[in-house]
């Protein structure tokens, strides 16, 4: 799976959009971007993923480069409860073995 | 839909102790499951990965084992519990079309 780099914190204002970058600089042409955020002491929950085209859910919103070499998650109006923990990962779908490395993520914290 | 049950919630442990953690698997046949460590503050290290009954793939080298002796169910097992084994241990499966599921999680104090 191909590594990908966060920062290790951002601050947003309750009401805002949060916009959580990714960079994937190394990502395969079959490998697909996943969102997961966990909130404290939770197992990671799973958010949005995409190839190539933008995606949106009821959770947020996912924008992916032409290049794909980099992706950034929106949350349109943050809330207090999502304060979080945002892991970015890129892997291949359907691989078997299923395999990911979830690095340190952005630790978002929503402000009032 | 699928439900990951792994207990106890949390644990505290001596050093020298066993240690056995269960993760079930609801709502689904034949899941690929993983065991995950969770340091505090830091991200997911993957331990072991399951795609079947009795087969298991360690990741990292430690005085840790795994076992699946059932499809739905997956253990985490020590004879002797180290401090560095303190953590917060993570159950997940793994599905193509939505990625990763988790269990609510075990915390883990060795002291």
């Amino acid at each position: 799976d191909a590594k990908t780099t966060q920062p290790p914190s951002m601050d947003c204002a309750e009401g805002r959009a949060a916009n959580l970058p990714c960079n994937h600089s190394t990502i395969s042409g079959n490998e697909y971007v996943y969102w997961y955020r966990q909130i404290h002491s939770q197992g990671p929950q799973y958010i949005i993923h995409g190839l190539k085209n933008n995606e949106t859910n009821e959770m947020a919103s996912l924008i992916i480069t032409e290049d794909r070499k980099s992706s950034t998650l929106i949350l349109p109006h943050a809330t207090l409860r999502d304060t979080a923990v945002y892991y970015c990962i890129v892997r291949v779908p359907w691989t078997n073995a299923g395999k990911s490395t979830f690095g340190d993520g952005t630790t978002l914290t929503v402000k009032p | 839909s699928q439900t990951i049950h792994q207990w106890p919630a949390t644990l505290v442990q001596p050093v020298g102790s066993p240690l056995s953690l269960e993760c079930t698997v609801e709502g689904t046949s034949n899941p690929n499951l993983y065991w995950y460590r969770q340091a505090a503050g830091r991200g997911l290290q993957l331990l072991f990965y399951s795609v079947g009954i009795g087969q298991i793939s360690s990741e990292v080298p430690q005085n840790l084992s795994a076992s699946r002796p059932q499809d739905r169910q997956f253990i985490l097992s020590s004879k002797k519990l180290l401090l560095s084994d303190s953590g917060f241990y993570l159950c997940g499966r793994y599905a193509a079309n939505y990625g990763y599921t988790f269990g609510s999680g075990t915390r883990l104090t060795v002291v």
